[in-house]
């Protein structure tokens, strides 16, 4: 059963600390998407690649976020540092590249608190 | 740009009754998909069901269909023979298709179903 799983489930940290929030795209698929939802601003997208290149990342603070494929198994979020308006729920979904009819599979998100 | 409204906050539904979530989109984009996702009090993200622009027909996958009303730019949900376990929010999403595949969420609506 084919599945995005990202790591960790949950996170608490406290501010100024970097975060690392990693994602394992399910084999074969060639986008990446990393969503950020909370209860004020909903699902909002933070950054898309496509074959490993970033496509757009223009939804992410560029200051303080980076968002990377070392390879087309991993995908990386990366805060520093992180802010306490950064909790939330972090979503990694992956598609096959299908244009129009692009079904993104959806990870279980990691639940970011920053104290 | 792209968007997708969810004029539903929530909805309080008789088990058994059938259920009609609103979506309405708008785009510039003469292609395009249509999604919904469930997402349930633990936290992940369901795809439910797709409709492309161009399909002539409704889609339906089991009990959820989408009413598709191109001039009318909507696409309601819509789930026969509700279940307790239908409970959760339910977004609706858009794509399109011209090299730039992002997916664009509504705000969501939080369905109920009452014993």
């Amino acid at each position: 059963d084919a599945r995005v799983t990202q790591t960790p489930r949950h996170k608490v940290t406290e501010m100024g600390q970097e975060v690392t929030m990693r994602c394992q795209p399910i084999l074969g698929h060639n986008t990446v998407f990393w969503y950020r939802q909370t209860m004020m601003q909903g699902l909002e997208l933070l950054a898309y690649f496509r074959n490993r290149a970033p496509l757009d990342d223009s939804g992410m603070p560029k200051d303080r976020f980076s968002a990377e494929m070392p390879d087309a198994t991993l995908a990386t979020l990366k805060i520093q540092p992180s802010e306490p308006r950064d909790s939330a729920v972090y979503f990694c979904a992956s598609g096959a590249g299908g244009g129009e009819d692009e079904k993104l599979f959806f990870g279980s998100g990691t639940q970011l608190s920053v104290l | 740009a792209q968007k997708i409204t969810q004029t539903q906050p929530g909805m309080f539904v008789q088990e058994k009754e059938a259920v009609t979530l609103d979506c309405t989109y708008d785009t510039s984009d003469p292609s395009y998909g249509l999604f919904w996702y469930k997402q349930p009090s633990s936290g992940e993200m369901i795809f439910l069901i797709y409709q492309g622009s161009y399909d002539q027909q409704n889609a339906t996958e089991g009990r959820y269909s989408l009413n598709f009303q191109k001039a009318r730019k909507s696409a309601n949900l819509v789930i026969s023979a509700s279940q307790l376990g239908d409970s959760a929010m339910y977004f609706c999403a858009i794509i399109s298709n011209f090299g730039n595949e992002k997916l664009t969420f509504g705000t969501g609506t939080r369905l109920t179903i009452i014993p």
